[in-house]
């Protein structure tokens, strides 16, 4: 089945600090990618829809100079959470859907996660 | 946008009884209703979906209906285990996924 490999499972880094998270579809390829953020007891909120090429698609409410998205190949998304604080601390998964479903998101499949400590 | 709301927010049944959880959805051009089972600090699992196109879903134990007059459909546990006891969600899409905000289910044995 569809593969969606997230790298790193966790990192903490400190107040102020950049971090990069990357995507990979490992045995398709996304053409869009989707971008979730969950905190502690909380469900998984939607933060953008990065596509192939061009740039992301945000939610309301989320900082996109903060949240920089990358989307250069069919295969690779990054999410960097720049100049992180305390607050950004959390689970962070990604997603995509495989190729031939139909127009409907069947066969989504979500990254591992990664959990951001912020120091 | 689209918006999923679910109930209950926490849920205990006793071991062998029927759990059922609800969602509803804003947005009628959504097409596609997962569930998931989340473990803490893990990915969501998928483990029963259901089309548009189709009222109910039956695996095992594990059933979903549909109703898209009214915007709603459930999520129905027969002979609930313990290692039932999980975080799960709905969602719905039409392309993209939003979430509803979850239920803790609790089997006790």
């Amino acid at each position: 089945g569809a593969v969606v490999s997230q790298h790193p499972s966790w990192v903490i880094c400190k107040s102020g600090t950049s971090v990069k998270i990357e995507c990979r579809s490992l045995d398709f390829q996304a053409t869009t990618m989707f971008w979730y953020r969950q905190f502690p007891k909380q469900s998984l909120m939607l933060m953008a829809t990065s596509n192939e090429g061009s740039k992301a698609t945000y939610e309301q409410g989320v900082e996109k100079d903060k949240f920089l998205i990358n989307h250069a190949s069919l295969t690779l998304s990054t999410l960097t959470v720049t100049s992180a604080h305390p607050e950004d601390s959390s689970f962070y998964i990604c997603s995509a859907i495989p190729g031939g479903t139909g127009g409907t998101a069947y066969g989504y499949t979500f990254g591992s996660g990664t959990r951001l400590t912020v120091v | 946008g689209e918006n999923v709301e679910q109930h209950p927010s926490t849920l205990s049944v006793q071991e062998g009884d029927s759990a059922v959880i609800k969602c509803t959805y804003s947005d009628s051009a959504s097409n596609y209703f997962p569930w998931y089972k989340q473990e803490l600090g893990k990915r969501p699992q998928l483990i029963i979906d259901i089309r548009s196109n189709v009222g109910e879903k039956k695996d095992q134990r594990i059933a979903v209906t549909l109703n898209k007059t009214a915007k709603h459909f459930s999520l129905h546990i027969t002979e609930t285990q313990p290692e039932d006891s999980a975080v799960y969600f709905c969602a719905a899409s039409i392309y993209d996924m939003r979430f509803g905000a979850g239920t803790r289910l609790t089997v006790k044995p």
